[in-house]
Order: structure tokens, then sequence, then C-alpha cells
């Protein structure tokens, strides 16, 4: 199974903040990767699909980077509706997996 | 517009079988290449794939788990079943099913928190 490891686990930031989260995966996975935003209570939600590609609807202070087994997703000035969690996943294969997540909060 | 609704039981006993329903519209599930996954969350933990319904009717499953479950789908109607045997306390989760194109998990269910417990 393709293990996908998230850092940091937990992030504080303040409005307007560059915040960069990194994920590593176990073996090389192209561009196969997503990322989601999750609020409590809520079903994830689809940011950005193969590595760099904006879903429908994202603003654009998010963006996506990295192939291989190296990915960062990078939101550009944090805003008060960012504060959530964040996971990556890989969909190289059919047993997708998922990163641990990591939780921004508000400094 | 695309909507995916899980349904089924709050709460189930150990051993018991569980029956989750994703009752979907807005995409066909005969085209290629969607399928409809199934998604748990543990309560404060990270997500985790647990299996698929291809539009092909190819179904692949979670390898820890996979002599535990089944999908299927209902041909008469936009529904897709998860059944998972024997749940123990630990299958406790919310379970989320979702669309996925093209290997994308694009639309999800609302969620479904499942409980297990006698």
């Amino acid at each position: 199974d393709i293990q996908m490891t998230q850092s940091p686990s937990t992030l504080s930031a303040f409005v307007g903040d560059r915040v960069t989260i990194a994920c590593r995966a176990s073996q090389s996975i192209g561009n196969w990767v997503a990322w989601f935003q999750q609020k409590p209570g809520k079903a994830p939600k689809l940011l950005i699909y193969r590595a760099s590609t904006l879903g429908n609807g994202v603003p654009s202070r998010f963006s996506g980077s990295g192939s291989g087994t190296e990915f960062t997703l990078t939101i550009s000035s944090l805003q008060p509706d960012d504060f959530a969690t964040y996971y990556c996943q890989q969909y190289n294969s059919y047993f997708q997996t998922f990163g641990q997540g990591t939780k921004v909060e508000i400094k | 517009q695309v909507t995916l609704r899980e349904s089924g039981p709050a709460l189930v006993k150990p051993t018991q079988t569980l029956t989750l329903t994703c009752t979907f519209s807005g995409f066909s599930l005969s085209s290629s290449p969607t399928c409809v996954t199934w998604i748990r969350q543990p309560p404060g933990k990270a997500l985790e794939w647990l299996a698929r319904f291809d539009w092909n009717e190819d179904k692949y499953y979670r390898t820890s788990l996979q002599t535990r479950l089944t999908v299927s789908k209902d041909p008469s109607k936009d529904q897709v079943v998860l059944t998972m045997t024997n749940m123990h306390p630990e299958d406790t989760a919310t379970y989320y099913c979702a669309r996925v194109d093209a290997g994308v998990v694009s639309d999800w269910g609302q969620g479904i928190l499942v409980t297990v417990s006698s």
C-alpha cells in the first residue's frame, strides 16, 4: 500500500499568512494527488487534483505542486474561511490512501 | 447537479452486519470512467478508503477489510450498497459515499455516523 505522510500535523497562522502543507508518498505516484479541505461536521471538499489543477469554484489563493513523491499545498494569503483540516490523497492505484491531515488553526 | 446521500442504521451491535445505501443523482454510473467509492472517518481521525464500484461493474476493496466488505449496485435504481460484516467497536465512524470521475473523488455525500456498541 502507498503511504501518504503529511506535515505538519497542526499549523497555527494569522489571517493573511502564506501557508504551505507538505505531503510525501512512500513511492513514486506521478502527479496523481488530490487535496481536500474538511471543516468540522462536514464532508471533505475537493480543492486540487492531478497535483496542481484547481477544482471547480476553488479560490485562486490555493495552489498545488509536486510530482513523484513530494507534493505541497499552498494558500497564498490565509482567509478566515480557510481554517480547517486539509488532507492529501493519492489515486495512483485503485487503493487510494489519504494523509493523516493537517489542521490549520488561528494564531 | 450531482448529489449523493448515505442511508442506513446509526447504531449496530458488535458482530452484526452493516448495510449502507448510497443514493445518487446527477450522473450515470454506466458512463466511463465514473465510479462510486466508500470512505470512512473514525471520530477525530483521518479518512480511510474502503471500496469502489466502477461503471463496468468492477469492484475493489481495502485489502485489510476485503473479507468483510461487499459493494453492489441496485440494477433498477441509482443506488450503490455497501455491506460490512462482523462489525467491531473500532468500525465506529462516519461513512461517506462519493463520486469518482477519472480517479478523482469529486463529489461527496454528507456522511452517516455509524456507532458500533452493544
